[in-house]
């Protein structure tokens, strides 16, 4: 099955600094990755996402990379804001007929005022 | 439009005992998902339902959790008997279909002692 690692697991910025969260994934057939953003003790919320046919998607402050032949995708951030601060998630979608996303291990952000 | 609702919020069991946790979806969503989220890690998928048929459920320990969806609707998800490591926050999320983006819904806290 499908594998996702991510990088780092915690990362602290100064405000309007730039942020950047790297993931790889096994399955060279997965073509959906989407980034969730989970603030403490709510529920994970899709905040960008990518299809395979897509190098890079950009939606204000925020933008996704990816890279098939190295099979990693990139979220940048920049701008940061200190409501920025979350835990997020990378996933990937597997190739199968039911298309589960498997989730990296998440990545906890801290932006610094 | 109304989101995904989850409810209990928080349960707490002693281990061996039974558990229920109930999900309703968000209206017309055919796709209804069940997710375990350990803390720390991401959301792991558990069982996936199309309508009221099961689409996968590889990663479901059968032989203490069981789901089902029978009207293709609302959900249930079950815990018979309870061990320490189930404690985690247990998320269902519904989709219009398997290929469009997921809706979490708040999660269910559970903790074994």
């Amino acid at each position: 099955g499908e594998n996702v690692e991510q990088h780092p697991s915690t990362l602290s910025v100064q405000e309007g600094d730039s942020a950047v969260i790297k993931c790889t994934y096994s399955d060279s057939a997965s073509n959906y990755f989407p980034w969730y953003k989970q603030e403490l003790g709510k529920r994970p919320q899709l905040i960008i996402d990518i299809r395979s046919n897509v190098g890079e998607k950009k939606d204000q402050r925020i933008a996704v990379t990816l890279n098939k032949t190295a099979k990693h995708f990139s979220l940048h951030i920049t701008e940061t804001q200190p409501e920025d601060s979350a835990v997020y998630f990378c996933a990937a979608t597997s190739s199968g007929s039911a298309r589960q996303l498997t989730f990296g291990s998440g990545t906890q952000l801290t932006v610094l005022p | 439009e109304a989101g995904v609702a989850q409810s209990p919020r928080y349960k707490i069991i002693e281990k061996r005992q039974s558990v229920a946790f109930w999900c309703n979806p968000i209206s017309g969503h055919a796709t209804l998902y069940w997710y375990q989220q350990i803390l720390g890690q991401g959301p792991k998928l558990l069982i996936q339902f199309q309508n009221n048929g099961v689409v996968d459920d590889s990663q479901l320990p059968k032989d203490r959790f069981s789901a089902e969806r029978l009207k293709g609707v609302d959900s249930t998800l079950k815990i018979q008997p309870a061990k320490l490591e189930d404690s985690a926050v247990y998320l269902c999320a519904s989709s219009f279909s398997n290929r469009d983006e997921q809706y979490f819904g708040p999660g269910t806290r559970l903790t074994v002692t």
